[in-house]
């Protein structure tokens, strides 16, 4: 069965510090790979995903995510932390024809002055 | 713009009293989605509907039923809702199952329960 693990459920930076959440994901075949972001009170709303059309992922409000077959990640990053980034993130995973998302547990980032 | 949208943003029911929650969409997708999400945790998928087919999830309580009556409509219902029921629910749609067609979400109904 697929599934992703995110290491580390609060991350803090101080504004325009890089931005790095882990995600670390198991399948048996080629995974199609998520980012979503929720702010409080909201859905979630999609970041990027991986397809496996390009390693090197580009997302909405300057994310981007790259697929590392060798290491099992995927993780997010941003090079510059803006105030409006503080939310709960969360990878997910769905592998072939299977209709569930799967997600981890989230990482809430919390961004400072 | 096209959505998927929720109503009502804020439910709050009794002990017991049955409760429905709706989902609508502009996005004319084939595949609508319910979530429970309860605090500080992940979605958790309840059932799905593709088309007029509805796949429950195995650990999904009888408790909680569903209906998608046309294209652009889905309802939740909870028949008799517990105090452990209370969370967010997501409702999200996607043109089709594949990981290829990524899922949008609506912004979600906060159930209540008292």
């Amino acid at each position: 069965a697929q599934s992703v693990t995110q290491l580390g459920s609060h991350v803090s930076v101080s504004e325009g510090a890089l931005v790095l959440l882990r995600c670390n994901y198991s399948s048996s075949v080629p995974p199609y790979l998520f980012w979503y972001v929720q702010y409080p009170n909201q859905g979630l709303q999609l970041l990027l995903k991986y397809t496996s059309a390009a390693t090197l992922v580009k997302g909405i409000n300057g994310f981007e995510a790259e697929f590392k077959k060798s290491e099992t990640s995927f993780h997010l990053t941003k090079p510059s932390a803006h105030m409006s980034d503080a939310a709960e993130y969360f990878c997910a995973v769905i592998t072939g024809t299977a209709s569930k998302l799967t997600f981890g547990t989230g990482t809430r980032l919390q961004v400072t002055l | 713009d096209a959505m998927v949208i929720q109503n009502p943003r804020y439910q709050v029911t009794q002990f017991g009293k049955p409760v429905t929650l709706s989902c609508s969409q502009t996005l004319n997708h084939n595949v609508m989605y319910w979530y429970q999400q309860k605090s500080s945790q992940a979605p958790k998928l309840l059932f799905h509907y593709y088309d007029k087919d509805f796949n429950n999830e195995a650990d999904t309580p009888d408790n909680f039923q569903s209906r998608r009556p046309n294209t652009s409509f889905c309802f939740l219902d909870i028949r008799s809702p517990g105090l452990g029921d209370a969370a967010m629910y997501l409702c999200a749609t996607s043109r089709d199952r594949t990981g290829n067609y990524e899922q949008y979400f609506g912004p979600g109904t906060r159930l209540t329960v008292t």
